[in-house]
């Protein structure tokens, strides 16, 4: 089955920009890069989506290099309110590879 | 607020007795999947459909499990015979399925099934 790695945790400060890889050595040709917040109790909020080379919109930034190997979420400028788990996920449509993983619980602190 | 919904949001149950989850996904959204998540763990997916045809069934899902979406809308995810281990969160999300969103999935708020 295809995986994703992630760091399982993280440790940042408020103001400041956290920069989250995902590894995905598998990734198949028809295969998007989607990554997901998810704070406890809630289900997993839908963040940003690539296919290759960078990606931005109101909240995030997605950097995919040429090989599409791994991919890199940039969060701005974090807030406590960013704490959260983030997963990197595989997305084309094969349900195999719909695996999220521990994801990476991203702490901001004041 | 047309996100997708779920309910119960929560569901207290008996060993051995059987218990049924709603979920109404976003309106037009053509794909519906239903996934299973414990403590400390990420969603681990289960079934999903494409309008009303189930087009893919994990391993994951015993035979304890059925799940049906009629005419391609609402979904049920049923359990029969529940087990203690059987207690989780239950996460439906849904998708567009064509275009260039198709694969961005929407969730659910999830619904907490404790099986005593």
């Amino acid at each position: 089955l295809a995986k994703t790695t992630q760091p399982i945790s993280m440790d940042s400060y408020e103001g400041q920009e956290v920069n989250i890889t995902c590894s995905h050595n598998n990734i198949a040709t028809n295969d998007y890069i989607t990554w997901y917040q998810q704070f406890p109790s809630q289900g997993p909020r839908f963040i940003i989506q690539g296919y290759k080379t960078k990606v931005t919109n109101e909240v995030a930034s997605l950097f995919i290099p040429a090989d599409r190997k791994s991919s890199t979420l940039s969060l701005p400028r974090v807030s406590l309110s960013d704490t959260a788990v983030y997963y990197c996920l595989l997305e084309g449509g094969a349900t195999n590879k719909l695996i999220f993983g521990t994801g990476t619980l991203l702490a901001v602190q004041p | 607020d047309t996100g997708v919904s779920q309910n119960p949001r929560h569901k207290i149950t008996k060993r051995g007795q059987n218990v049924t989850f709603r979920c109404d996904p976003i309106s037009e959204h053509n794909r519906l999947y239903w996934y299973r998540q414990t403590l400390g763990q990420g969603p681990e997916f289960l079934t999903y459909f494409q309008n009303e045809a189930q087009l893919e069934k994990s391993r994951l899902l015993s035979d304890r499990f059925s799940a049906e979406r009629p005419k391609g809308s609402f979904s049920t995810l049923e359990i029969q015979r529940t087990e203690q281990g059987d207690s989780a969160m239950y996460l439906c999300a849904s998708s567009p399925g064509t275009g260039v969103s198709s694969y961005e999935q929407y969730f659910g708020p999830g619904t907490r099934l404790t099986v005593t």
